[in-house]
């Protein structure tokens, strides 16, 4: 089946500081993927829609100043929170659409990454 | 998107079927019924996905109404490992999902 990786699982910064996150898909390529947010006991939360060669569509009230989407090919999406605080420590999610039926949403997650800022 | 209706949690034992409900009475006609379940600190993982027909894969099977309206996911005998919360999302198509709060499912000795 699919595999989406990401990059790091886990990371700890300081707050004011910007972190990169690496979202790969490892056996097929991927015009589009998406960033989820999960705060603890919480339900994934769609942030934005990262596109290959164009900008980023984010969902209301995702700031896109702060969170930077770079989907620079047809692999590879990175997610940067820049000037990171407390409040931004969270688990995020990528995903990428597989090749389904149209109408199909199956989507391939990857493992997460775990932001802590301290 | 359709909304979805999940309990918010359920208990099952181990080797026994699980059958979690979801209520989408909203569905629309060119609306898939899908299951995705994320392990603790995990990503969702796909499960299962439907448009009228009952389905089945290596993992589950999934029943759904002839009015559309509700559907089932069966896992036939569960194990511990499928301890997780499972999420039931009704999308038309364009990828965005939205997940709602799942329903906790428990798998005990």
């Amino acid at each position: 089946g699919a595999v989406v990786s990401q990059h790091p699982s886990w990371v700890i910064c300081k707050s004011g500081t910007s972190v990169k996150i690496e979202c790969r898909s490892l056996d097929f390529q991927a015009t589009t993927m998406f960033w989820y947010r999960q705060f603890p006991k919480q339900s994934l939360m769609l942030m934005a829609t990262s596109n290959e060669g164009s900008k980023a569509t984010y969902e209301q009230g995702v700031e896109k100043d702060k969170f930077l989407i770079n989907h620079a090919s047809l692999t590879l999406s990175t997610l940067t929170v820049t000037s990171a605080h407390p409040e931004d420590s969270s688990f995020y999610i990528c995903s990428a659409p597989g090749r389904g039926a149209p109408g199909t949403d199956t989507q391939y997650f990857g493992p997460g990454t775990r932001l802590t800022v301290l | 998107d359709a909304k979805t209706t999940q309990p918010t949690s359920m208990d099952c034992a181990e080797g026994r079927a699980a059958n979690l409900p979801c209520n989408h009475s909203t569905i629309s006609g060119n609306e898939y019924v899908y299951w995705y379940r994320q392990i603790h600190s995990q990503g969702p993982q796909y499960i299962i996905h439907g448009l009228k027909n009952n389905e089945t894969n290596e993992m589950a099977s999934l029943i759904i109404t002839e009015d559309r309206k509700s559907s089932t996911l069966i896992l036939p005998h569960a194990t511990l490992r499928d301890t997780a919360v499972y999420y039931c999302i009704v999308t038309g198509g364009g990828n965005k999902l939205t997940f709602g709060t799942g329903t906790q499912l428990k798998v005990e000795l």
